[in-house]
């Protein structure tokens, strides 16, 4: 039982670098989401999806795309890579959809760090 | 808007001891609370969660929260830590309906010393 599997565990970028974070559930959840955890913030919001074809954005979403390529995959991508974007970036699903609010579950996160 | 205020950033406490973990929460309306735990390296891990009924919910690991009203409030609780307790615990809240996610506290750092 896999759960939320990210990949890459750990990357170094060097500024203006582009990179692709993956993401894939296989909890067959509706939603998922990418966040950013950096010390003394808490995770804040990227971006979200609330089902396959939809993406919000979230509060920070400046320097991110993502894609939700089918239901089990929704990926965060880095065009221009900068010194603020290094951080642990985290995806999460959950069932139902935002209007339920089932609990989220968690991959093990991506350390990134760009110089 | 919502929010969730989570005052202390570092907590330590030894072992065998209580814990309390504070969480204040801002909604208009009676929100879905969750407790989240997070060990160094790893992704956040589900405690529990009140959704409605009982207002003392009991979770994994042998956590419990109650949930009041009254002082917008979950506070995380434990009767005896113990040493592998130590991690980071995140507060989080959701609306009953609409289209947002979970908004996330800031976190509490536990320590746990011998």
């Amino acid at each position: 039982n896999a759960g939320v599997t990210q990949t890459p565990k750990f990357q170094v970028l060097k500024t203006g670098q582009s990179m692709t974070l993956q993401c894939a559930q296989d909890m067959n959840h509706n939603s998922m989401y990418w966040y950013r955890q950096d010390p003394g913030m808490g995770l804040r919001l990227i971006y979200y999806s609330a089902s396959e074809g939809t993406t919000d954005k979230g509060e920070v979403p400046n320097g991110y795309n993502v894609s939700r390529l089918n239901k089990r995959e929704f990926s965060l991508r880095l065009e221009s890579a900068a010194p603020s974007q290094t951080s642990v970036y985290f995806c999460a699903s959950s069932d139902g959809g935002l209007i339920k609010n089932q609990p989220q579950h968690f991959g093990d996160g991506t350390r990134l760090s760009i110089l | 808007a919502q929010s969730v205020t989570q005052p202390d950033i570092h907590i330590t406490v030894s072992e065998g001891a209580s814990l309390e973990l504070r969480c204040n929460y801002s909604y208009g309306a009676t929100p879905y609370l969750f407790w989240y735990v997070q060990s160094p390296g790893q992704g956040l891990q589900l405690l529990l969660k009140y959704f409605s009924g009982d207002t003392l919910v009991q979770g994994i690991k042998g956590f419990e929260a109650e949930f009041k009203r009254s002082q917008s409030s979950f506070n995380l609780r434990k009767p005896s830590v113990h040493w592998s307790d130590a991690a980071e615990y995140f507060c989080a809240v959701g609306p009953y309906s609409g289209n947002t996610p979970l908004v996330f506290g800031k976190g509490t750092r536990l320590s746990v010393i011998a």
